[in-house]
């Protein structure tokens, strides 16, 4: 089926570091979701985006929608131990009927602790 | 947010038998459920979406015949693996969500691991 190209795919943090992770699609979405999931876990929400170009934030947390409707980034500042896990985007676009479409996830990016 | 909860959360059975797994909303009426497949180190794949008291409709490459989607009521959904097989173990995942609701009022369950052997 569709999916997103999320980058980096993994990526080891040290703690107090900044991340930037981003998701790009050839479609266009209505709706862009970041979900954090840990393992034997499923996705949690942690931001949804619904406007074009909309910046928003969640504590440490900062995900925008970008102004094409094609792409997305989530940024985590200061990092710390338990933002450990793998980070899925998912977009939402329209059904030609007009109803929802259904959530398309992007490959995920493992965030790992430096050795 | 809402909860979700899947029962049970583990099960190994052996090669041929058939396998339920349940999905319900605890606290909302879910008039629309999913249900997802995720293989190790692999993304989240919708196997197919149910809306209570219709059928279910399946993604293209899933077998409906194999996976039976009952959702009888707007709190539960139940997704039987018939003869299973060692390639069907996996992690699957449930989500809820109202009708008309936006993105991000579908709740994700804590998902199944399921061991075929």
């Amino acid at each position: 089926g569709q999916q997103l190209n999320q980058n980096p795919q993994s990526m080891f943090i040290q703690e107090g570091e900044d991340v930037s992770m981003n998701c790009t699609s050839s479609s266009i979405f209505n709706t862009w979701l970041w979900y954090k999931q840990d393992p034997g876990e499923g996705p949690v929400l942690l931001i949804a985006l619904y406007k074009a170009g909309e910046l928003t934030s969640n504590g440490r947390l900062t995900a925008q929608f970008g102004i094409t409707r094609k792409d997305s980034f989530l940024n985590i500042s200061a990092s710390i131990p338990s933002d450990v896990g793998i980070y899925f985007c998912a977009g939402q676009g329209m059904n030609y009927g007009g109803s929802q479409g259904n959530l398309i996830f992007g490959k995920g990016t493992k965030l790992s602790v430096k050795p | 947010g809402a909860v979700v909860s899947q029962h049970p959360s583990r099960v190994i059975c052996k090669s041929g038998t058939s396998v339920k797994i349940e999905c319900r909303s605890l606290d909302f009426q879910a008039t629309t459920m999913f249900w997802y497949r995720q293989f190790p180190k692999q993304s989240l794949m919708l196997m197919a979406t149910s809306n209570e008291g219709s059928k279910a409709t399946y993604e293209q490459g899933v077998e409906k015949d194999k996976f039976l989607i009952n959702h009888a009521s707007l709190t539960l959904s139940t997704l039987t693996v018939t003869s299973a097989h060692p390639e069907d173990s996996s992690f699957y995942i449930c989500s809820a969500r109202t009708s008309g609701g936006r993105a991000d009022t579908q709740y994700f369950g804590p998902g199944t691991r399921l061991t075929v052997l």
